[in-house]
């Protein structure tokens, strides 16, 4: 069964630091792949995706994530945090011969900022 | 109204209730989705529904019922839970479930349920 691993359930950064979100995935086959960011009292928002094509995908607010194929990772990163940017962070992959448009999320990293 | 709605946003149920949770989406998509959040657990998948028909029920107890009377509205009836089904359930929405890698899915702020 396909898998999706957060590394780390907290990250707390310094505003103006870099960061790193870590996620890896269990699949045979390179799955469609997905961040979405949860801010509190909210639902999930889609930050950037990646399908096919430029393995370095440009999301909203700043993040990117590399797909690594030979790593099975796609971490998230953005250069640069900003207060705004605490939230809890998701990783999911949708396998990529799924007819049922199912989600496999990780278990979430809450991300704080600190001024 | 724009993207994904639910109502209500909170719900306090006893174990002999019957509720229903309401999702309602506005962006033309024709698949909708129910997800379970457990504290410090992944999200899980309860439905899929894709024009209206049931394709996915990833093996939730049948005190769970959804209904999907057309593309726009998803409900999720509740009778006789349990405590542990304390949660917040998020719906979603998609342009399709095809394998195209498209099906980018859209969610709503959730309901959060607590069972007494």
């Amino acid at each position: 069964a396909q898998s999706v691993t957060q590394l780390g359930s907290h990250v707390s950064v310094s505003e103006g630091a870099l960061v790193l979100l870590r996620c890896n995935y269990s699949s045979s086959v390179p799955p469609y792949l997905f961040w979405y960011v949860q801010y509190p009292n909210q639902g999930l928002q889609l930050l950037l995706k990646y399908t096919t094509g430029a393995t370095l995908v440009k999301g909203i607010n700043g993040f990117e994530a590399e797909f690594k194929k030979s790593e099975t990772s796609f971490h998230l990163t953005k250069p640069s945090a900003h207060m705004s940017d605490a939230a809890e962070y998701f990783c999911a992959v949708r396998p990529f011969y799924n007819q049922g448009g199912k989600l496999i999320f990780g278990q979430g990293t809450e991300l704080s900022v600190k001024p | 109204e724009t993207g994904v709605t639910q109502t209500p946003r909170h719900l306090v149920m006893g174990m002999t209730n019957k509720k229903s949770l309401k999702c309602e989406q506005h962006l033309g998509h024709n698949a909708m989705y129910w997800y379970k959040q457990s504290a410090k657990k992944p999200l899980e998948l309860m439905f899929v529904y894709s024009l209206e028909e049931r394709v996915e029920n990833n093996s939730v107890p049948s005190r769970f019922s959804p209904e999907c009377p057309n593309s726009s509205h998803l409900f999720l009836h509740l009778h006789t839970l349990q405590p542990e089904d304390s949660a917040l359930y998020l719906c979603a929405s998609s342009q399709e479930i095809g394998p195209s890698g498209t099906d980018t899915q859209y969610f709503g702020p959730g309901t959060r349920l607590t069972v007494l």
